[in-house]
C-alpha cells in the first residue's frame, strides 16, 4: 500500500466506448502523474498535475483527457481508443513544487488497459 | 532531454549470488530513484537518493552525480528479487524519465 489508489485494476474496452481512469492519493501530496508502460518499454510520461494545473502534456492524443478536479484526485478519460492504446496505466504523487523543492515520487497499482 | 541508461539490460542469477545494476544519466539531476515492478505492474519505491549512499537490509544504493551514475547492490539474492528494476532521473521540473529497466530473474 503505497497511499496511491487506482481504480479500476483492470479495463476491457471497445474503440468506440467512453471510459476513465481514477487515481486516488491519500498523501497530501500536490502533485499527481499519469505514465503509460507498454509491453517491453519504459514508463512513458503522459500528463503532470501540479496544484491542480497542468504543467506538461507530452504529445498525447486527444482521445486521452486528464482531469485533476482537486489534489487529491486525477482522472484519465478514455475515447475512441486505438489497439496500440492497449498497456499499463500507472498514476503517481509527489509533494508540490512550490520553492523549487521536488519529493519522492509514489506509484498507484496501476490499471491494465485491453482496447478491442 | 535527458538520457538514462541502465546496464545490464537482463541478469540470471543463482540464489544466494551478488549483483551490481547500473545507471547512466547523460546531465546533472537532483532527482534519482529506484524502484522495482513487480510481476503485477507494482512499482515498489528502493531509494530515493539524488546523492551519497544507502542501505535497506540486503539493498544498497550509491550515486555519484558529479560523474552521472547510480548503482543498486543486491546482495545474497533471492527468487522474490525477482523482475524489472528501474532508474528514473528528473531535475526540479517534477519531471521523472525513466530508463529501460534491468529485468532480473533468480533461480532457486
Amino acid at each position: 500500500e503505497t497511499g496511491v489508489t487506482q481504480t479500476p485494476r483492470h479495463l476491457v474496452m471497445g474503440m468506440t466506448n467512453k471510459k476513465s481512469l481514477k487515481c486516488e492519493q491519500h498523501l497530501g501530496h500536490n502533485a499527481m502523474y499519469w505514465y503509460k508502460q507498454s509491453a517491453k518499454k519504459p514508463l512513458e510520461l503522459m500528463f503532470v498535475y501540479n496544484f491542480k494545473e497542468q504543467t506538461e502534456n507530452n504529445s498525447v492524443p486527444s482521445r486521452f483527457s486528464p482531469e485533476c478536479p482537486n489534489s487529491s484526485h486525477l482522472f484519465l478519460h478514455l475515447h475512441t481508443l486505438q489497439p496500440e492504446d492497449s498497456a499499463l496505466y500507472l498514476c503517481a504523487s509527489r509533494t508540490g513544487l512550490a520553492g523549487g523543492q521536488v519529493g519522492e515520487l509514489f506509484f498507484g497499482e496501476g490499471s491494465r488497459l485491453t482496447v478491442l | 532531454g535527458i538520457q538514462v541508461e541502465q546496464s545490464p539490460p537482463d541478469l540470471i542469477l543463482q540464489e544466494g549470488a551478488n549483483s551490481t545494476l547500473r545507471c547512466n544519466f547523460s546531465d546533472s539531476v537532483n532527482n534519482l530513484q529506484w524502484f522495482h515492478q513487480n510481476p503485477w505492474g507494482q512499482l515498489i519505491n528502493l531509494f530515493y537518493i539524488p546523492s551519497g549512499t544507502k542501505q535497506n537490509g540486503r539493498l544498497s544504493a550509491t550515486t555519484v552525480a558529479t560523474e552521472r551514475y547510480s548503482l543498486l547492490y543486491i546482495s545474497s539474492s533471492q527468487t522474490t528479487d525477482s523482475g524489472v528494476y528501474f532508474c528514473a532521473v528528473g531535475r526540479n521540473t517534477g519531471k521523472l524519465i525513466f530508463g529501460q529497466g534491468t529485468t532480473l530473474q533468480v533461480k532457486p
